[in-house]
């Protein structure tokens, strides 16, 4: 699997669009970019993903350039609940032995008021 | 949300002892991952299994074994514990092959876990 390098920390305006980027430049054609958030010690919870076109779900936007090589996470309207780890994995879609789902450090979201 | 749970939510064992984790999902997910948490580092992949008897280790898997007898439950053992194995404990499953190509994972709440 492909590996992702996120900034350490961002801080957002609550409001403000919150965008989140990662860099994945050895992602292959087939592997999919998987957004997820960690609230304090929760469980991981699945946000978004994608493979090439650009995604959008009640939660969030994802934009995935055109060489694939990265991606933002975009929050259209951050708010305190939103303050959490941000993940971005790379995996391929997982019809074979090689659907291994490796986390990186995250990107620590601080949303304040 | 995803039918996941994990067993126990909390333990506390004393160093040697064996540890069994049990994590159980209703989804029928082909894949079934263990990671484990610690301060300042994220989320790492201890082992994970994609299919009924079909493991694999993942970045973390020196003193922990395995096995998925059945579709719905991976067990994580501690074959003899030690306080460098004191963590948060997370499961996660997924479909894997969906009918989009590719699906989300779901994660249980996590077992906090002390070796004293």
């Amino acid at each position: 699997d492909a590996k992702t390098t996120q900034p350490t920390s961002m801080d957002c305006a609550e409001g403000r669009a919150a965008n989140l980027p990662c860099n994945h430049s050895t992602i292959s054609g087939n592997e999919y970019v998987y957004w997820y958030r960690q609230i304090h010690s929760q469980g991981p919870q699945y946000i978004i993903h994608g493979l090439k076109n650009n995604e959008t779900n009640e939660m969030a936007s994802l934009i995935i350039t055109e060489d694939r090589k990265s991606s933002t996470l975009i929050l259209p309207h951050a708010t305190l609940r939103d303050t959490a780890v941000y993940y971005c994995i790379v995996r391929l879609p997982g019809s074979s032995n090689t659907g291994k789902l490796i986390f990186g450090q995250g990107t620590t979201l601080q949303v304040k008021p | 949300d995803a039918g996941i749970t994990q067993s126990p939510r909390h333990k506390v064992t004393e160093t040697g002892t064996p540890v069994t984790l049990r994590c159980h999902q209703t989804e029928n997910h082909r894949y079934m991952y263990w990671y484990r948490q610690d301060p300042g580092h994220g989320l790492r992949l201890i082992h994970y299994s994609y299919g009924v008897k079909d493991t694999d280790k993942g970045e973390v898997s020196d003193g922990y074994s395995v096995s998925r007898s059945k579709t719905e439950d991976f067990l994580l053992t501690l074959e003899s514990a030690t306080s460098s194995q004191t963590s948060v404990y997370f499961c996660a499953s997924t479909a894997g092959q969906g009918r989009l190509g590719a699906t989300e994972a779901f994660f249980g709440q996590g077992t906090r876990l002390t070796v004293v």
